[in-house]
């Protein structure tokens, strides 16, 4: 039961460019978070923002929410090559109980 | 140290064979999950558990088993009957807090031969 679908699926970008990643959501949501993995890692916890949210900064991350649309977008300012991973959002299940996972956006940035 | 253990990080396993796969956390979180990711795939629910001794099934539960004998523990099996078992596996806990924010494990690699 996939909920999150990221766009693009990846995305190259230079070193000091801004990555805009986009998330689309099929059902009523409490919240919308995102994740971040690096490659054969575990998954870490960025951000999250609740559904009477419309946007949430976090350093140099910055997410918006637009329930009308079903949608978020993470943007990330000034990429490094750091920030290079695959990026997921996801979302609460109907009960509440478990994340619901988007197969995520590649970003690879280089210097 | 706080966190999230997975072990072992590679796993090879031959066919027909069953292996189990530990999780460890010292967040004295309640809920416990297990997620299998494909290459170029998201995650995908196996089971989860919110308490000791009882546990639900996810999207993909067939061919896996668990058990929550302890709050900390929640080890995954990967049984013969599972037939594309090759995969990377990865736990994650949280609170019930109701904001459901998962940390997750390192992940194990697990591949049949």
């Amino acid at each position: 039961s996939q909920q999150g679908e990221e766009d693009p699926q990846a995305l190259s970008i230079q070193e000091g460019e801004n990555a805009t990643m986009n998330c689309s959501y099929k059902t009523s949501i409490n919240n919308l978070q995102w994740y971040r993995q690096n490659s054969g890692r575990g998954l870490v916890h960025l951000i999250l923002i609740r559904s009477n949210e419309r946007e949430k900064h976090s350093g140099r991350l910055r997410v918006t929410l637009d329930t009308s649309k079903k949608s978020s977008s993470l943007l990330i300012t000034a990429s490094r090559a750091a920030d290079t991973a695959s990026y997921f959002c996801a979302t609460d299940d109907q009960a509440g109980t478990a994340l619901i996972f988007g197969k995520g956006t590649t970003l690879s940035v280089s210097s | 140290d706080g966190g999230i253990t997975q072990s072992p990080k590679y796993l090879f396993r031959k066919e027909g064979q069953n292996v189990t796969l530990s999780c460890e956390q010292n967040l004295n979180h309640d809920a416990m999950y297990w997620y299998r990711q494909d290459p170029g795939q998201g995650l995908r629910l196996i089971y989860y558990s919110q308490i000791v001794n009882d546990f639900q099934k996810g999207d993909i539960a067939e061919g896996y088993s668990v058990s929550r004998e302890k709050k900390e523990s929640f080890p995954l099996t990967v049984t013969s009957a599972q037939k594309n078992p090759t995969a990377f596996y990865l736990c994650a806990s949280s609170t019930l807090s109701g904001i459901n924010e998962q940390f997750f494990g390192p992940g194990t690699r697990l591949t049949v031969l």
